[in-house]
């Protein structure tokens, strides 16, 4: 079956604009996590969320950060004013219950120039 | 907070060596620990996992036993391939604090010479 998928795989953007990342989750996976993974570096947990809602998105490093579930199905991890730090490889996870194994997408690659 | 610490890489072994990677977490919970790989190229996948202490997760050939008293979860190969050849990571998740959160170490890379 299908598996986790991201879409862009690469995104190269110029500082201080906007960008959009897509997750599609394992149909029928209720939780969805997003992580943030630098080079050299492990993931870093941004939020998670359990259908609609978010409901830990302790991990996210300031308000230019945002992510939505509207449906219960896709995300969309949204970056406003985007800065060079914010290069990395952002990661998607799905789980058919909280307690369940997370599987991963294969992360989009953000480039800010 | 939970945090991972693992053995610093990389490592380079010879084909049918022995594996080691050690990992230690901190954690205020009851955390799961888990061993995740990402061969070159692919996506981060689960390899093995232990719920509580004293637990053995095995898969593939890998081995790694949950010791809450040294609070560790050393990865372990008796044989190793060049097929092995990945990144590996150790995590933890606390269902019961954290809401299934993972917490990550930053990875350890293997490289197997034929």
């Amino acid at each position: 079956g299908a598996g986790v998928s991201q879409t862009p795989s690469n995104k190269v953007t110029e500082k201080g604009k906007y960008v959009e990342l897509r997750c599609d989750p394992i149909s029928g996976h209720t939780a969805l996590y997003w992580y943030r993974q630098s080079l050299g570096q492990g993931p870093e947990f941004l939020i998670y969320f359990q259908g609609t809602g978010a409901a830990d998105d302790s991990g996210l490093p300031n308000d230019r950060f945002f992510a939505v579930r509207p449906e219960g199905s896709v995300s969309t991890l949204k970056i406003q004013r985007t800065e060079r730090g914010d290069s990395a490889v952002y990661l998607c996870a799905s789980s058919l219950r909280r307690e369940d194994e997370q599987f991963f997408g294969p992360g989009t690659r953000l480039t800010v120039l | 907070g939970d945090s991972v610490t693992q053995m610093e890489g990389p490592v380079t072994l010879s084909e049918e060596a022995f594996l080691t990677i050690n990992c230690t977490y901190t954690a205020t919970g009851y955390p799961s620990l888990f061993w995740y790989v990402q061969y070159p190229g692919e996506g981060l996948q689960l390899l093995l996992k232990a719920t509580k202490a004293d637990d053995k997760g095995s898969n593939k050939g890998f081995e790694a036993t949950y010791r809450k008293e040294t609070t560790s979860f050393h990865l372990e190969k008796g044989s190793v391939q060049v097929s092995d050849s990945a990144v590996y990571f150790c995590a933890l998740s606390d269902m019961y604090t954290n809401a299934g959160k993972s917490t990550f170490g930053d990875g350890t890379t293997l490289t197997v010479k034929p």
